[in-house]
């Protein structure tokens, strides 16, 4: 069965620090993988999405994350965080049969000024 | 287009009593699927359908029915809620295609058990 990994529950960072959030993913087939945006109270939002080809993803927001299958990783990077940015994160793996998510327990990101 | 709509968007329960949450999406996706997401836990499948009159079972099934006779709605029914059930409900829908493998989310509804 899959599983998707968020190793850090929580993340404080200053505003124009750099952000990573990791995520592994255990799967061994060719992984589908996303990153979700919640800010409080609010729905999902796609940030960024891996299906093949350059391992380097581009996203919006700034956001950025690279695959890694010698690390079943998928880390999340922006290079500098903005107040805005302070929401909860997740990483999630698609199951293609299903059309299903597996989703990691999230990163709160709190972002000081 | 609306996307994938649901309603209502907050509901309270007293234990027992039943109730259908609905979703409607306006794009002729064959995929939906429902999650429910707690603290500390990120969101797990309930049920989901491959088109309509197929359903099946996700992780945490238990306490829920769901069906699917068109292709537009997938309502998810508690038939006798529990505050186990308190939680906030998304349904979402995908398209076919190998090209394309991304879920659609509606803006959810959130329940509470009493």
């Amino acid at each position: 069965a899959q599983s998707v990994t968020q190793p850090d529950i929580h993340i404080t960072v200053s505003e124009g620090a750099s952000l990573e959030l990791r995520c592994n993913y255990s799967y061994g087939a060719t992984p589908y993988l996303f990153w979700y945006v919640q800010s409080p109270g609010q729905g999902l939002q796609l940030l960024l999405k891996y299906f093949s080809g350059d391992t380097l993803v581009q996203g919006i927001k700034g956001f950025e994350a690279e695959f890694k299958r010698s690390q079943s990783s998928f880390n999340l990077r922006k290079p500098s965080v903005h107040w805005s940015d302070a929401a909860e994160y997740f990483c999630a793996d698609m199951d293609t049969g299903r059309r299903a998510l597996t989703f990691g327990s999230g990163t709160r990101l709190q972002v000081q000024p | 287009n609306a996307g994938v709509t649901q309603t209502p968007k907050f509901q309270v329960l007293k234990t027992g009593q039943s109730m259908t949450l609905q979703c409607a999406q306006d794009m002729n996706h064959e995929y939906m699927s429902w999650y429910r997401q707690d603290p500390g836990m990120g969101l797990r499948l309930i049920h989901y359908s491959v088109g309509a009159g197929i359903t099946d079972q996700g992780e945490v099934p238990n306490g829920y029915n769901v069906s699917r006779s068109t292709t537009e709605d997938f309502p998810l029914r508690l038939l006798s809620a529990a505050p186990s059930q308190t939680s906030v409900y998304f349904c979402a829908s995908s398209p076919t295609g190998t090209t394309y493998n991304e879920q659609f989310f509606g803006p959810g509804t959130r329940l509470t058990v009493l």
